[in-house]
Order: structure tokens, then sequence, then C-alpha cells
């Protein structure tokens, strides 16, 4: 079975600072795919990244950048130079090859990021 | 493209009433999601269809739940009768093709008094 965990269920910050939320997986499955996606407070679930487990090549977006590691199953997401804007739930997600389009989401990290 | 969209966007109503969730895919996406956030459960799916056809149903909580999809641009979700621990806010995604991301609509939270 698969499962997602975020073990950060809140983080504050002050703006400017860099934050990573960790996500750790379980999977049986040998092709699988991990996702990040955003929620702010406005309540909408906003896709940031989808990664294949064939590509462990780190992956930067501005000042998003996220960390796949095959050996540690994990799948962190690294925000640099935090602003305020990045205030918002972060949910890490699953889904196995095999498992059709079935996404298991982690619970959540709840970032905070102050002036 | 005009994203997904859900309707009503809050749904306040008694229990006992029947409630009807309402989703539209984005044009040209194969898979549709039915999703329910609470704080207890987290994001939990629900059920999700491929080419209009129910392909998983597991997360349905119970027989009160029942969703379909007539076709490629509509799908309901709908409660009947509807209780108290229904209250959510309830997600309807879609994708095009296996395993790539889901676009996800603003959702509806309904309140069940």
């Amino acid at each position: 079975a698969q499962k997602v965990t975020q073990a950060q269920t809140e983080i504050s910050v002050v703006e400017k600072e860099d934050v990573t939320l960790d996500c750790v997986y379980e999977t049986r499955d040998t092709t699988y795919y991990l996702f990040w996606y955003k929620q702010p407070p406005s309540g909408e679930l906003v896709f940031l990244i989808r990664r294949n487990s064939f590509d462990e090549q780190n992956e930067i977006s501005g000042r998003y950048s996220w960390n796949f590691q095959k050996s540690t199953s994990s799948f962190n997401f690294t925000i640099t130079a935090s602003q305020v804007v990045d205030s918002a739930v972060y949910f890490c997600a699953l889904s196995e090859n095999n498992a059709g389009n079935m996404l298991t989401f982690g619970g959540g990290t709840r970032l905070m990021v102050k002036p | 493209d005009a994203g997904v969209i859900q309707s009503p966007r809050h749904e306040v109503t008694e229990m006992g009433q029947e409630v009807t969730l309402r989703c539209k895919p984005i044009s040209g996406h194969d898979y549709l999601f039915w999703y329910r956030q609470t704080m207890m459960r987290g994001l939990e799916l629900l059920i999700y269809f491929n080419n209009n056809v129910p392909i998983d149903d597991s997360g349905m909580p119970e027989d009160r739940f029942s969703a379909k999809m007539p076709n490629a641009s509509f799908s309901t979700l709908k409660i009947q009768p509807s209780e108290p621990r229904d209250s959510a806010v309830y997600f309807c995604a879609s994708g095009q093709g296996g395993n790539n991301e889901q676009f996800f609509g603003p959702g509806t939270r309904l309140t069940v008094l």
C-alpha cells in the first residue's frame, strides 16, 4: 500500500529565510509518480510539480527546488528566500503505476512566512 | 481554459436532506476525480472516472454517497441523506492520461446542520 508522510505539520519562518518541507513516501511499485501541491488560504489546490520514479534529477523553478532521493524515499521541497505569499499548506502526493491514477496525499505542512 | 468548475461553492443544508455537487472538468481531460478534505482525515479520494466510467469507488464512505458522469463534461456527487459528519470541502479534479497531474476545482464547502 502506498503512503506519504509529511512529518512537519507546521513551519514558521521569517521572510527571506530558506525553508525545506519534507516528504517521505512508501511504495512497493518500481514505477511511481510524486507530486507537490500548494493550497493557499483561498482554498484551491495548485499543482507545482510531478516527477516519475526514473528521474532523480533535482529540479529548480525560480525560488522553488525539489530534491528526489530514491535511496531515502524522500521528495523534499525547498523554498529559497521565502515570501509572505508563500504562506500556504503544501501537500506531497504519490501515485503508483499499478494503482491507476489514484493520488495518495500526505497530511500537509502549513507554512507561515512572517514579514 | 476556464479550469475545473464546481458548483455550488458553498452549501448549507440540514441533516437528512439530499445534496448534489456538480463538476465540469477541463475540456479534453479523460480522468475525473472526487476528493473530500476534512481536518481529521485530510484529503481523501472518493471515486474516480476514466472516459466517464467509474474505475474505483473504494473511497466512497457509504451507500449514502453516489457519483455519476453522464458525459465527458459533467459529473455529480450526491449525498442522500446527508449527515453532519459529511461536512467537508469537496474537490473535483481532472487530468489527462494516466498518472499525470490533476487540476483541481475551487471546491464546494458543505455544511450539514
